[in-house]
């Protein structure tokens, strides 16, 4: 089990937005901004959409949102698409044991 | 274009060493960092290190000390993952992933591992 908890899995219907959480402690996500969002569809390679909790590599698209507060970090897709339905992992600096760490990952779902 | 290849599949037995690496093209090699993750069949990302290309400074995760060695070689701008004592468990493929943001967003494609007895 991960430090980074996400919930293992949110669903939503065509052109809802949901929101995917991911909570640390306050020596990792809530010490640094630098939780980042990987999108993973099955059998390919993660792909970055959010980094430094906010900011959005170029070519991700802006129905993808992040945002943090304290020692939690979220990652929210607006407009859902039949293309997001993937895993989304979120990934962390953790100051404690200046190494970085992934959440255990939430499977989203459109329905 | 930034590409990052990696070397082929593994098939090792428990207690052996597997080496991998990973050779990144398409962008100043030093500028950022060189990350290795993997994945287990069905199951989530797994970091194991990272290196500095510039200074070799290395980090790992606390489970992977002493078993893992990472290193960059800025004459061929490749970079190297060495793990030993392989244990069943270790069956997964791994990645190795630069960027040119602060995280890593150019990855390989991966390659597998089977420790099998």
């Amino acid at each position: 089990q991960s430090a980074l908890t996400q919930p293992a899995s949110v669903s939503g219907s065509p052109g809802q937005s949901i929101t995917i959480s991911c909570t640390g402690t306050n020596s990792d996500v809530g010490s640094y901004n630098l939780v980042s969002w990987y999108q993973q569809h099955p059998g390919k390679v993660p792909k970055l959409i959010i980094y430094e909790a906010t900011k959005r590599p170029s070519g991700v698209s802006h129905r993808f949102s992040g945002s943090q507060s304290g020692r939690t970090a979220s990652l929210t897709i607006s407009g859902l698409q039949a293309e997001d339905e993937a895993d989304y992992f979120c990934f962390s600096y953790m100051g404690s044991t200046s190494s970085f760490v992934f959440g255990d990952g939430t499977s989203v779902t459109v329905l | 274009e930034v590409q990052v290849v990696q070397s082929g599949a593994e098939v090792k037995r428990p207690g052996s060493t597997v080496k991998m690496s990973c050779n990144v093209s398409g962008k100043t090699f030093s500028d950022h960092y060189l990350h290795w993750v993997r994945q287990a069949p069905a199951k989530g990302l797994e970091w194991l290190g990272l290196v500095d290309p510039k200074d070799g400074e290395v980090l790992y995760a606390e489970k992977f000390k002493g078993r893992v060695t990472i290193r960059a070689d800025t004459s061929t701008d490749r970079t190297f993952m060495e793990m030993i004592s392989l244990r069943l468990e270790d069956t997964a493929v791994y990645f190795c992933a630069t960027g040119d943001v602060p995280v890593p967003n150019f990855w390989g494609p991966g390659a597998l591992l089977t420790v099998i007895s």
